[in-house]
């Protein structure tokens, strides 16, 4: 079975700096997506990014990018330039058929 | 883009109670959906797969008898959570997936907005 680990419960970030998040997963198998999800208070599930495991480049997505290691089976997050707007639970996934989610980190993003 | 509409998005019962909860996929057709239950400032966990014109695929550990999923088309899963009780409050959530153009495993899951269930 696959897990996904979450090792930050809580972290904060000052405005406009950057933050990593970080994720690692267990599992057995060759191809498979990753994904990070963000749950704002409203409790809304927004996909942040997402990654095949069989493409070495790390996605970017504007202001949010991954550092995607398959040998080391990690999956970390890093946001830059920070804004309020980015406080949320964020959520690491993996997935074959089915999502599997870590634990979550608590990002809090200070003025 | 895909949406997935979840309802009711907060629901109040008895203890004893059966409670359905409705999971649409509005613009696209989902054979499969999925269901997780979300404690306060915990993880989603995934309690079932929905599968549609078959039997959904419990987590271990999930009672099948007291969460009762229905996928009867490819736009409608519910999840019927049966004589109720105040452990089963929670939040509860929906979700699919638009494969459409996409590897089935790089498509995003679309999430409901949850329904917040509470049991008296």
């Amino acid at each position: 079975a696959q897990t996904v680990t979450q090792s930050q419960p809580e972290m904060s970030v000052q405005e406009a700096e950057t933050v990593t998040l970080s994720c690692t997963y267990d599992t057995s198998e060759s191809n498979y997506y990753l994904f990070w999800y963000k749950q704002p208070p409203s409790r809304q599930m927004i996909l942040v990014i997402r990654q095949e495991a069989y493409k070495q480049q790390n996605a970017t997505e504007n202001r949010f990018s991954v550092n995607f290691q398959k040998a080391a089976k990690s999956f970390s997050l890093k946001i830059s330039d920070s804004q309020l707007g980015d406080t949320a639970m964020y959520f690491c996934a993996f997935t074959r058929n089915d999502m599997r989610f870590g634990a979550g980190t608590r990002l809090t993003v200070k003025p | 883009g895909a949406v997935v509409s979840q309802h009711p998005s907060r629901v109040i019962c008895k203890s004893g109670t059966s409670v359905k909860i409705e999971c649409r996929s509005l613009d696209f057709q989902a054979t499969t959906m999925f269901w997780y239950r979300q404690f306060p400032k915990q993880s989603l966990m995934l309690m079932a797969t929905s599968n549609e014109g078959s039997k959904a695929t419990y987590e271990q550990g999930v009672e099948k008898d007291k969460f009762l999923i229905n996928h009867a088309s490819l736009t409608l899963s519910t999840l019927t959570v049966t004589s109720a009780h105040p452990e089963d409050s929670s939040f509860y959530i929906c979700s699919a997936r638009d494969p459409k153009g996409q590897r089935l495993g790089y498509s995003p899951l679309h999430f409901g907005n949850g329904t917040r269930l509470t049991v008296t």
